[in-house]
């Protein structure tokens, strides 16, 4: 069974410095990952997705991802974090079917 | 609308007694999920919709829970004989047809129902 396990459950970082959200995944084949951000009283919004063309996934607002079997892992990273990047972020697994399994998520905090 | 629609946004009720929540997913999406998400927690799979596909109901925690697709468009959730841990908001999303690893995979929510049991 897919699973993801996200390290932290918050993280605080001060305005301008790197951001760095940790997930591991759990999966039986190559899988697809994705990382979604949910801001205070708004919807989930997709930030990045990899799917087997390239380890390392660009996404929206700065982030990137690097995918790295060798580590199952799935870091998300930022260099400088910007005071709207405050949200909730979920590492998310796909199955083969397609459903997507959601980790616990991390609280991203920004410090003026 | 263009985006997924969710509604009630806010349901209170009380303990024992039915709710319906109703998702209106983006006009041509194929796939239809609801999750739930309580409070400081992650997002909890409940069932999934692909197409005519047998939906998958293996997150659904209990009996009580129940979900229809009418028309490969709307979807219905029934939570029926309501508990106080059922509360919980509530997030439908819907996405274009999974075609595997190199699929879209991109689910689009909605703004979610807040349901409350007393």
């Amino acid at each position: 069974a897919q699973s993801v396990t996200q390290l932290d459950s918050h993280v605080s970082v001060s305005e301008g410095t790197p951001v760095l959200l940790r997930c591991n995944y759990s999966s039986s084949y190559s899988p697809s990952l994705f990382w979604y951000v949910q801001h205070p009283n708004k919807g989930l919004q997709l930030l990045l997705k990899y799917t087997s063309a390239a380890t390392l996934v660009k996404g929206i607002n700065g982030f990137e991802a690097e995918f790295k079997k060798s580590e199952t892992s799935f870091h998300l990273t930022k260099p400088s974090a910007h005071m709207s990047d405050a949200a909730e972020y979920f590492c998310v697994v796909s199955d083969p079917g397609g459903k997507l399994i959601f980790g616990q998520g991390t609280e991203l905090s920004v410090k003026p | 609308g263009a985006g997924v629609s969710q509604s009630p946004s806010n349901k209170v009720t009380e303990k024992g007694k039915d709710v319906e929540l109703r998702c209106d997913p983006i006009s041509g999406h194929t796939a239809l999920y609801w999750y739930r998400q309580s409070l400081g927690q992650g997002l909890e799979f409940l069932i999934y919709f692909q197409g005519n596909s047998a939906p998958d109901k293996s997150g659904l925690p209990s009996d009580r829970f129940s979900a229809e697709r009418t028309g490969g468009s709307v979807s219905t959730l029934t939570i029926q004989r309501t508990q106080q841990e059922d509360s919980a908001v509530y997030l439908c999303a819907s996405s274009l047809a999974w075609s595997g690893p190199m699929g879209t995979g991109e689910l689009f929510f909605g703004e979610g129902s807040r349901l409350t049991v007393l």
